[in-house]
């Protein structure tokens, strides 16, 4: 079985680029949830997908935007870089809707905004 | 909007002794699922435990264990036999049972030190 996978680990740009990450679901999984995590916080809910479709989204500005593919992987888009973008970005991956079922995390990926 | 609080920034056992983390929430729902996470230094999130709401009998891993306290809205996680390799930051996450809500709401951890 594979785990859910994360690419690039690391990535520095400057203030007003773009970026994207991406994310590879574990095997059998059918969503995927990307959360923000600032030094020293918890992790913040970005948004989810389920079947290529946005399933629920937290409180991040529209410049945050993303992709589920019908492989089930997924990428976050950014726009706009601000400084206060710089943070571990961690996608989780689960089987929803079976209620019970529990995220599993990725590595995630840390982005740097200079 | 539920919240999870951790009051335990930090916290120290020796090794081989046990340690016992705070969680409280809060929530209007009745029914709902409670983690555990653990995030050592290599920054992957890796569930410890995981408890559901409707279960009375506290959720129980090898070396881990719950006290889950519906009505006092309380979710300790209790680590026995505490080795080195349990040196983390520790998580406590809930997570709403209904469709299109499905997000986990952190608290914001407790950074726990084993001493050998």
């Amino acid at each position: 079985e594979t785990g859910v996978t994360q690419s690039p680990t690391h990535l520095i740009k400057t203030r007003g680029q773009q970026v994207t990450l991406r994310c590879s679901s574990q095997s059998g999984h059918n969503t995927v949830s990307w959360y923000q995590q600032a030094l020293g916080q918890g992790p913040q809910f970005i948004f989810q997908y389920y079947r290529e479709e946005e399933n629920g989204r937290g409180n991040f500005p529209p410049r945050f935007s993303g992709l589920q593919f019908p492989n089930y992987s997924s990428e976050l888009n950014v726009n706009a870089l601000e400084l206060d973008d710089s943070a571990l970005y961690l996608c989780a991956s689960s089987n929803i809707p079976r209620v019970e079922e529990t995220q599993y995390f990725g590595p995630g990926t840390r982005l740097l905004v200079l | 909007a539920q919240t999870v609080t951790q009051s335990q920034p930090e916290m120290s056992v020796q090794e081989a002794e046990t340690v016992t983390l705070s969680c409280t929430y809060d929530t209007s729902e009745s029914d709902y699922y409670l983690f555990w996470y653990k995030q050592p230094p290599s920054r992957q999130m890796i569930l410890v435990i995981r408890q559901e709401a409707y279960k009375q009998q506290n959720a129980t891993e090898n070396r881990f264990s719950v006290n889950f306290q519906k009505a006092a809205k309380s979710f300790s996680l209790k680590i026995s036999d505490s080795q080195l390799g349990d040196a983390a930051m520790y998580f406590c996450a809930y997570r709403s049972p209904n469709f299109g809500n499905e997000k986990l709401t952190f608290g914001t951890g407790t950074r726990l030190t084993i001493i050998p």
